[in-house]
């Protein structure tokens, strides 16, 4: 086990709903990242912080979606008005700031109906 | 960008037998190269890394070999067990430091 924690596991909603994702990376910890994977692909890039801070967002990241870190600890990834194309598995990651190595947790698996 | 690719996209070995499998990158600074194993419905998760200015790496059964000048960085799993069916997936950085993942190779191990 990794120590990555997220929450829910799996989150089913209706198109048009809001939904939140939360993510405890490894208390050691200072990077965050966020991922979105789909089916039969890698995980894509979404967003990373260093401690609260929100280094970089990829062009993935739509107006719709945003992420915070308030304290540099946990994370929130949330999502407005989800459409039918935002089902995916939403990963979430940690790592030391001087080490490329990161950690994941174990997903939280979104369908939108 | 980071132009990555993963050959085969399957693999299917009988036990007991080797596994190798490719990753190309087209950034010229990538300078970190891990390969995670990703279990059905289950996280990714590291099996072995490599940096730049290193050419080989093994660990038990697992070894990467990289290829700077080439740009390509290679998996190898030897004496192959049903447990390492899975799918893997290259990530090596790109000049910003970040993640690029391969779409992944899924390998398959028969017993």
């Amino acid at each position: 086990d990794t120590g990555v924690s997220q929450d829910p596991r799996h989150k089913i909603t209706k198109r048009g709903q809001n939904v939140t994702f939360r993510c405890d990376p490894i208390s050691e910890h200072n990077r965050l990242y966020w991922y979105r994977q789909t089916l039969g692909q890698g995980p894509e890039f979404l967003t990373y912080f260093q401690n609260e801070a929100q280094l970089e967002k990829s062009r993935l990241l739509s107006d719709r979606f945003s992420a915070e870190r308030p304290k540099g600890s946990f994370s929130t990834l949330e999502i407005q008005r989800t459409e039918q194309g935002d089902s995916a598995m939403y990963l979430c990651a940690s790592s030391f700031p001087t080490e490329e190595t990161q950690y994941f947790g174990p997903g939280t698996r979104l369908l939108v109906l | 960008g980071e132009n990555v690719e993963q050959h085969p996209s399957t693999l299917s070995v009988q036990e007991g037998d080797s596994a190798v499998i490719k990753c190309t990158y087209s950034d010229s600074a990538s300078n970190y190269f891990p390969w995670y194993k990703q279990e059905l419905g289950k996280r990714p998760q590291l099996i072995i890394d490599i940096r730049s200015n290193v050419g080989e790496k093994k660990d038990q059964r697992i070894a990467v070999t990289l290829n700077k000048t080439a740009k390509h960085f290679s998996l190898h799993i030897t004496e192959t067990q049903p447990e390492d069916s899975a799918v893997y997936f290259c990530a090596p950085t790109d000049s910003w430091g970040k993640f690029q993942f391969g779409a992944g190779t899924q390998v398959v191990v028969t017993p």
